[in-house]
């Protein structure tokens, strides 16, 4: 699995916008770019993925470069409920019996 | 919820104990995963079952025996651990294949070994 990179922490105010920045320069041409959170005390949640074109569903937003060697989640108005570790994840769009592998992943806290 | 139940959700046991834990789905996926937490740790993957077939170990000690006797059910058998094994046990989800697909986890059970 293709490594990423996140800062280990970002903070944020409520009802603000959040860009969290996951950074992959060895992405391959069939990598998928995941994102996941880990909320306090509860299993990881699947939050979105993409290959190339942005996506949107109804809790994020991902922004993908161009090059591809970068992508930002996008929480377009963070709530308390937001604090959580954020997971950027590359899987093999092409290799079957892909494995979900975690890094340390980002901490978010949301300040009232 | 997710569609993938773990129980329990908390377990105490003493180190010359054998106990289980238990997970079950009921999503359709035909891979599942076991995950451990440490305290301030990223998760480690521990085991994989594709298609009921153990398809990854992780170099995980014997003390920990996995058993996936259908798609569904996934199982984690503990004995004589250590204290070090106290952390939260997580399992997930997906349907096997390519990367294109996403994991869906269970709330996790935390263990903690006296």
């Amino acid at each position: 699995d293709a490594k990423t990179t996140q800062p280990n922490s970002m903070e944020s105010n409520e009802e603000e916008p959040v860009h969290l920045p996951c950074n992959h320069s060895t992405i391959s041409g069939t990598d998928y770019i995941h994102w996941y959170r880990q909320l306090p005390s509860q299993g990881p949640e699947y939050v979105i993925h993409g290959l190339t074109s942005n996506v949107n569903n109804r809790m994020a937003s991902l922004a993908i470069a161009e090059d591809r060697k970068s992508s930002t989640l996008i929480l377009h108005r963070a709530t308390l409920r937001d604090a959580a570790v954020y997971y950027c994840i590359l899987r093999d769009g092409e290799n079957y019996g892909q494995n979900f592998v975690f890094g340390p992943g980002t901490r978010l806290s949301v300040l009232p | 919820e997710t569609g993938v139940t773990q129980t329990p959700r908390h377990l105490v046991m003493g180190m010359t104990n054998k106990k289980s834990l238990k997970c079950e789905q009921h999503l359709g996926h035909n891979a599942m995963y076991w995950y451990k937490q440490s305290a301030k740790k990223p998760l480690e993957l521990m085991f994989v079952y594709n298609f009921k077939e153990q398809t990854e170990n992780n170099s995980v000690p014997s003390r920990f025996s996995p058993e996936c006797p259908n798609s569904s059910h996934l199982f984690l058998h503990l004995h004589t651990l250590q204290p070090e094994d106290s952390a939260l046990y997580l399992c997930a989800s997906s349907q096997a294949g390519s990367g294109r697909t996403e994991a869906f986890f269970g709330q996790g059970t935390r263990l903690t070994v006296v």
